[in-house]
């Protein structure tokens, strides 16, 4: 069945740091593929999204590239902030009405 | 206004009580859902009904009941509540097939469940 592996955390880092979450998956098919953030006390939103190979999603700061060859939907941010600390949740879609979604990675910036 | 949303927020219930959970969306998607999220934060999807027909039934007890009376609501019932049952439930939404398998899910804000 269809599977996403994310990075366990929890992450701490420091304001400005470089942040990679490192999101892999199984799917038959072609998948479409998500980060979803969960702020604390709030729902899951939509961050971005790439529906096919070597599309890149980006959205406030953050990008991810779909990569068929590794199976891999990384998550990356140059420079990331104390209101970035959330939930990340890496996921995919290959059955319409049914998504996968990883483990969940909490990332704490700290000032 | 609100895309999807929840009642009640929190709730609070002893052990072997009923309690209901509702869940409304007003983005005109055919799909929606209930997750169940627990303190590590792990989701796990219950149930999905796409124009008001079951479609995803996951491992769940029997003690749970979805409803769904229209396309915009799915409700949550839940029988004789367990200490386990604490969690946080998460109702969202989508659009079936929408351009494929490009559906995102729009989620509620929680109802947060304490059984005692």
């Amino acid at each position: 069945g269809d599977s996403v592996t994310q990075m366990e955390g929890p992450v701490t880092l420091s304001e400005e740091a470089f942040l990679t979450i490192n999101c892999t998956y199984t799917a038959t098919g072609y998948p479409s593929l998500f980060w979803y953030v969960q702020y604390p006390g709030e729902g899951l939103q939509l961050l971005l999204k790439a529906t096919k190979a070597d599309d890149k999603g980006s959205n406030k700061g953050f990008e991810a590239t779909y990569r068929k060859e590794t199976t891999s939907f990384h998550l990356e941010k140059g420079s990331v902030q104390v209101s970035d600390s959330a939930v990340y949740f890496c996921a995919l879609c290959a059955n319409a009405g049914k998504s996968t979604f990883g483990d969940g990675t909490t990332l704490t910036v700290k000032p | 206004d609100t895309a999807v949303s929840q009642t009640p927020k929190y709730l609070v219930t002893q052990m072997g009580n009923d309690k209901s959970i509702k869940c409304e969306q007003n983005l005109g998607h055919d799909t929606m859902y209930w997750y169940k999220q627990d303190s590590k934060k792990f989701l796990k999807i219950m149930f999905s009904y796409n124009n008001k027909e079951l479609i995803i039934n996951e491992t769940v007890p029997n003690r749970f009941s979805p409803k769904s009376p229209d396309k915009a609501h799915l409700n949550l019932h839940i029988n004789s509540l367990e200490l386990g049952d604490s969690a946080v439930y998460f109702c969202a939404s989508s659009q079936f097939g929408a351009s494929g398998n490009h559906e995102t899910q729009y989620f509620g804000p929680g109802t947060r469940l304490l059984v005692l």
